[in-house]
């Protein structure tokens, strides 16, 4: 069964500071890959998604992900973090033969200090 | 506004009693699909559809029914024979049952057993 790894569970950083979080997946064929964000009160949300084509995505608010095949992995990066970066963030795959169904990460919490 | 509307946002019902939770879009999506989540575990699939009067089970199904008897709506019923319901339930759709597509969430109903 195709399943999806987090690595951190909460994260902690300074304003300003760099962020990647990982995200591993497991299946050996065609997968789409999407990072989704939670804000405080706030529904589950489309950060980005990656398809097919250049493997760096660009998403809203100055995030991007790397998609790198060889290492089954799409690990979200941010350079300067903000204080409303604040959420949980949670990696999905849907993977080709799966029926269409997102499989999520556990999630990751994080914590930015102002 | 197009989206999905979950109601209530909160629910509380008394042990072995049956709750039935809302989820109605207006996006003229034809899948729809019901997640839980519990702090720590990510989201977990309980049903989905891919079209009106068909559904079908996820990874958590037991102790939950659906019905899809409209496009727009896909009612979940929390039955007495789930052992843990309390939990935040979200419902999500997208345009079709495809792997490259994306699902769009609602705000989520926050379930409390007692």
């Amino acid at each position: 069964a195709q399943s999806v790894s987090q690595h951190n569970h909460h994260v902690i950083l300074s304003e300003a500071a760099s962020l990647e979080l990982g995200c591993n997946y497991s299946y050996g064929g065609t997968v789409n890959l999407f990072w989704y964000v939670q804000y405080p009160g706030q529904h589950l949300q489309l950060l980005l998604k990656y398809f097919s084509g250049d493997p760096l995505v660009k998403g809203i608010k100055g995030f991007e992900a790397e998609f790198i095949k060889s290492k089954f992995s799409f690990n979200l990066r941010k350079p300067s973090v903000q204080w409303s970066d604040t959420a949980e963030y949670f990696c999905a795959v849907n993977a080709w033969g799966s029926q269409g169904n997102l499989i999520f990460g556990k999630g990751t919490k994080l914590s930015v200090k102002p | 506004d197009g989206g999905i509307t979950q109601s209530p946002k909160y629910l509380f019902r008394k042990e072995g009693q049956n709750v039935t939770l809302s989820c109605e879009q207006n996006l003229n999506h034809d899948a729809m699909y019901w997640y839980r989540q519990d702090p720590g575990q990510g989201l977990r699939l309980i049903y989905y559809s891919q079209i009106v009067n068909d559904f079908q089970k996820g990874d958590i199904a037991e102790g939950y029914s659906v019905s899809r008897e409209k496009k727009e709506s896909f009612p979940l019923t929390v039955t007495s024979a789930q052992k843990n319901p309390t939990a935040f339930y979200l419902c999500a759709s997208s345009i079709d049952g495809r792997v490259d597509t994306e699902a769009f969430f609602g705000q989520g109903t926050r379930l409390t057993v007692v």
